[in-house]
């Protein structure tokens, strides 16, 4: 199976600062790749996916950014969070339709 | 539009007892449910996965159902521990070429346990 590394686990930034979130995944090659926000009490909304190398979709327009250098790193950025920026925010991994695997998490708090 | 309705929002049981949550689904064309179990502060962890053709599939204590011509599932848990504290999201699939995968997540059940 697959695993999936986030870092970090926590943060703490201010307005107008910038954001670097990594994902890494074990187990498996070329995944469809994914990046996830969920706030508080609400459920998880779908950022970026990426099925390649270089290959980025958005999914709502926002400030922030996905980048994946290498088949199984995925980058969240952001040049400067807003305070709507907070939330947790998680990594996937899949093949296909059929499985997902989500990583642990990093919590940002924008204060 | 593709929506996932889970009820109930929250619930509270007694330790040892059973519960049913429930998933109600408009996703088309349908390709799979799943359960996923989310501990807070973790990333969510998948309990089950459905196709069009199965109505009922278990892992442990879990026991998932599926009525795909109602677009009804539901996720009972029998003999509930401490550990089952959790909020549980119902995530529906549907067919779809693109890499995004047609998911459409529940907002989840907040599931908490008393001793």
């Amino acid at each position: 199976s697959q695993t999936i590394h986030q870092w970090p686990a926590t943060l703490v930034q201010p307005v107008g600062s910038p954001l670097s979130l990594e994902c890494t995944v074990e187990g498996t090659s070329n995944p469809n790749l994914y990046w996830y926000r969920q706030a508080a009490g609400r459920g998880l909304q779908l950022l970026f996916y990426s099925v390649g190398i270089g290959q980025i979709s958005s999914e709502v327009p926002q400030n922030l950014s996905a980048s994946r250098p290498q088949d199984r790193q995925f980058i969240l950025s952001s040049k400067k969070l807003l305070l709507s920026d907070s939330g947790f925010y998680l990594c996937a991994s899949g093949q296909g339709s059929y499985e997902q695997y989500f990583g642990p998490g990093t919590r940002l708090t924008v204060t | 539009k593709n929506q996932v309705e889970q009820s109930p929002q929250s619930l509270i049981i007694l330790e040892g007892k059973n519960c049913t949550l429930q998933c109600n689904y408009t996703v088309s064309p349908f390709s799979n449910l799943r359960w996923y179990k989310q501990d807070t502060g973790r990333g969510p962890v998948s309990l089950t996965i459905m196709t069009f053709s199965e109505n009922t599939k278990s892992n442990g204590r879990y026991t998932a159902t599926l009525d795909a011509d109602t677009k009804q599932s539901s996720l009972h848990i029998t003999a509930s521990q401490l550990s089952d504290s959790a909020s549980y999201i119902c995530v529906v699939s549907a067919r779809s070429g693109g890499g995004a995968d047609g998911l459409t997540f529940g907002k989840g059940t907040h599931l908490i346990i008393q001793p």
